[in-house]
């Protein structure tokens, strides 16, 4: 059974600065089949990267997606206010089945 | 304007059922996946299966295997998901989510590209 683990647990950043979420498998996965997505408090998540690097609709162009293999990263540069939130990453694997690791919070130093 | 809208919160006792409702607008039904997910208190997401709405082929989660159903109504555009056998380590937050590959275009990716806005289950005795 695949697992993904995400790291920092909490990134505690001020406005402005840049933030860098990771995200692990532990067996190798498609680069086509890691999203990531956003979760403000008391929200529905919402899908923010695609397939490792494709920003979905509307999600802005200071977020981006890179990575292989096992090690998968989701960057934020200029943290705004709206993006202090919970990042969690996603998979697709064998079986068709999905899993999330456990989230990555940013949170305001 | 697409969205999924799920019905209201429900408090349940253990070993009781509970049928949540993903109501879907703003697009052709059967040519999207529905995903369920639930968030437990401080929890991560937790992925429980998907029923695809053309042809009703359903993929369970192993952890929910046996005791989740997913079903639909074409006419009425709503996906259910129905919960068997609850305990108090059932009360979450349920989510339905759409697919974003599209059946007929044939293109999207395997993500989930519309979330509902969340239906509240309490188990309590």
């Amino acid at each position: 059974e695949l697992v993904l683990t995400q790291s920092p647990g909490t990134l505690s950043l001020s406005p402005g600065e840049s933030a860098t979420l990771s995200c692990r498998a532990s067996q190798s996965i498609s680069r086509s089949f890691l999203a990531w997505y956003q979760q403000r408090p008391g929200q529905a998540p919402s899908l923010l990267i695609y397939g490792t690097s494709s920003r979905a609709t509307g999600t802005p162009d200071r977020f981006s997606g890179s990575g292989s293999g096992t090690d998968f990263t989701l960057t934020i540069s200029r943290l705004e206010p709206e993006d202090f939130a919970v990042y969690y990453c996603q998979q697709y694997g064998s079986s068709f089945q999905f899993t999330f690791g456990p989230g990555t919070k940013v949170e305001i130093k | 304007q697409v969205q999924l809208v799920q019905s209201g919160a429900e408090v349940k006792k253990p070993g009781a059922s509970v049928k949540i409702s993903c109501v879907a607008s703003g697009y052709l039904f059967t040519t999207h996946d529905i995903h369920w997910v639930r968030q437990a208190p401080g929890r991560r997401l937790e992925w429980m299966g998907w029923i695809n709405a053309g042809n009703g082929q359903t993929k369970y989660s192993q952890i929910f295997e046996g005791r989740v159903s997913l079903t639909f109504d074409t006419p009425a555009s709503t996906a259910h998901m129905e919960l068997t056998s609850l305990t108090s380590e059932d009360t979450a937050v349920y989510y339905c989510a759409r697919g974003a590959w599209n059946y007929d275009l044939l293109i999207g990716e395997p993500a989930f590209d519309i979330w509902g806005q969340g239906t509240t289950v309490i188990v309590s005795s």
